[in-house]
């Protein structure tokens, strides 16, 4: 059981926009900023997201984050095939002392 | 360009010890943190272990707390992750991840390859 919750799966067709939740408590998301990785199977994961709603350089716009309390929201709009991949959560949680992950969404574009 | 090159990953019994490299160029290596981050097949995301930016911090995940050692040379611009009493839960991918700050955070900005690990007997 991973401390961050995250959806198993999540699903939309092109141009909807989707949101992916992520929820926690107060010793990680509800005290420290949240960030979201993308993951294709068999390559690098990239950091889609830090501070929970930064964009780093390169990553477009349709992309952005959120956070209130002990949960955070990942939101996709203009979906596109090419945004099919796997999507987690993470933060620091300071009653582990260390980073801890959400088990991941599989989001499919119909 | 910024490359993380990890190396070591191999076939062991469980009870024996194994060392993962990351090979590391293209930004200022003593001004960040690094991590160690593993994917078991079929699993998400799990992360192991990070240090700080002169190693004066470091932090391991409760199932490999004991057993793993994080280390880090920044004269030579590399990572190392020193795994002993390894067990079959361990079997994964290991990647080498670049935090954006120097104190150990949960922002890996950049990612190596990564290496596969798998304990079994």
């Amino acid at each position: 059981q991973s401390v961050l919750t995250q959806p198993p799966s999540a699903s939309g067709t092109p141009g909807q926009k989707i949101t992916i939740s992520c929820s926690g408590s107060s010793s990680n998301i509800g005290s420290y900023t949240v960030n979201w990785y993308q993951h294709f199977p068999g390559t690098a994961p990239k950091l889609l997201m830090y501070s929970n709603d930064q964009r780093p350089s390169g990553v477009p716009d349709r992309f952005s984050g959120s956070k209130s309390g002990t949960s955070a929201s990942l939101a996709i709009s203009g979906l596109q095939s090419e945004d099919e991949a796997d999507y987690f959560c993470a933060g620091w949680d300071d009653s582990l002392n260390g980073v801890v992950f959400g088990g991941g969404t599989k989001l499919t574009v119909l | 360009e910024v490359q993380l090159v990890e190396s070591g990953g191999d076939l062991v019994q469980p009870g024996r010890s194994l060392r993962l490299s990351c090979a590391t160029s293209g930004f200022i290596f003593d001004d960040y943190a690094m991590h160690w981050v593993r994917q078991p097949p079929g699993k998400g995301l799990e992360w192991v272990s990070g240090i700080n930016w002169n190693s004066g911090s470091t932090a391991y995940a409760d199932s490999v707390k004991g057993r793993f050692t994080i280390s880090r040379d920044n004269a030579k611009n590399s990572l190392s992750l020193q795994m002993n009493s390894l067990r079959t839960e361990d079997t994964a991918f290991y990647y080498c991840a670049k935090d954006i700050a120097t104190g150990i955070d949960a922002s890996f900005d950049v990612w190596g390859q990564g290496t596969m690990v798998t304990v079994s007997s």
